[in-house]
């Protein structure tokens, strides 16, 4: 498809476990954000790959996350040692460059039991 | 604490009136505002922004004003429709902190037939 891809669309895991969620970008776009939208709250910035790297994880929540982009497309999003406060929807999203139009996936729906 | 903060959770209005949504920001740093529209089971869409340069852009039946000694926007909608129907998240950031973006917690819009 066009859009920005994420999967797995649901997950329910159990706390303590591990977690990866992958994302696949428009093609062509360099840049490449995660998101956290917790209930009922608006989506909070974690960290902002630009090709390869990642230019600003300052959003990350601590370090049991930790995300990848090892070819500048497909991201991962780890999660280590799930809580239950880390059940969220997950949002992507890309943009050609840092400045240009966000685009964002469905997200995935992370449930910790 | 909250940088941009959407103090109404709801708002309901009648077919073809006029939808105002409302959104507020603490940090003197943001120059850039957008406003996102999410429909349930989908990622946030891109509506509308405004650079700090700009106290009003018009976008097809879509507003948004700006009022910085105030720090305050606004999202107006006329005529509304039901498709209009969704949550609208106000955003901000920084000309050095692009598609960072600090979110509001969003203001469902109910438009009744």
């Amino acid at each position: 498809g066009a859009g920005v891809s994420q999967t797995p669309s649901n997950k329910v895991t159990e706390k303590g476990k591990y977690v990866e969620l992958r994302c696949d970008p428009i093609s062509g776009h360099t840049a490449l954000y995660w998101y956290r939208q917790s209930l009922g709250q608006g989506p909070e910035f974690l960290i902002y790959f630009q090709g390869t790297g990642a230019a600003d994880d300052s959003g990350l929540p601590n370090d049991r996350f930790f995300a990848v982009r090892p070819e500048g497309s497909v991201s991962t999003l780890k999660i280590q040692r799930t809580e239950r406060g880390d059940s969220a929807v997950y949002l992507c999203a890309s943009s050609k460059d840092p400045t240009g139009k966000l685009f964002f996936g469905e997200g995935s729906r992370l449930t910790v039991l | 604490d909250q940088q941009v903060k959407q103090n109404s959770p709801s708002l309901s209005v009648q077919e073809g009136r006029i939808s105002i949504l409302n959104c507020d920001y603490t940090n003197s740093m943001f120059d850039y505002f957008l406003w996102y529209k999410k429909y349930p089971a989908e990622g946030p869409t891109f509506l509308i922004s405004i650079s700090s340069i700009k106290d009003k852009n018009e976008d097809g039946r879509f507003t948004v004003f700006l009022n910085k000694s105030a720090k305050h926007l606004s999202l107006h909608i006329v005529p509304s429709q039901p498709g209009d129907s969704a949550v609208y998240f106000c955003a901000a950031t920084s000309h050095n902190a692009g598609n960072m973006l600090t979110f509001g917690g969003g203001t469902r819009l109910m438009v009744k037939p």
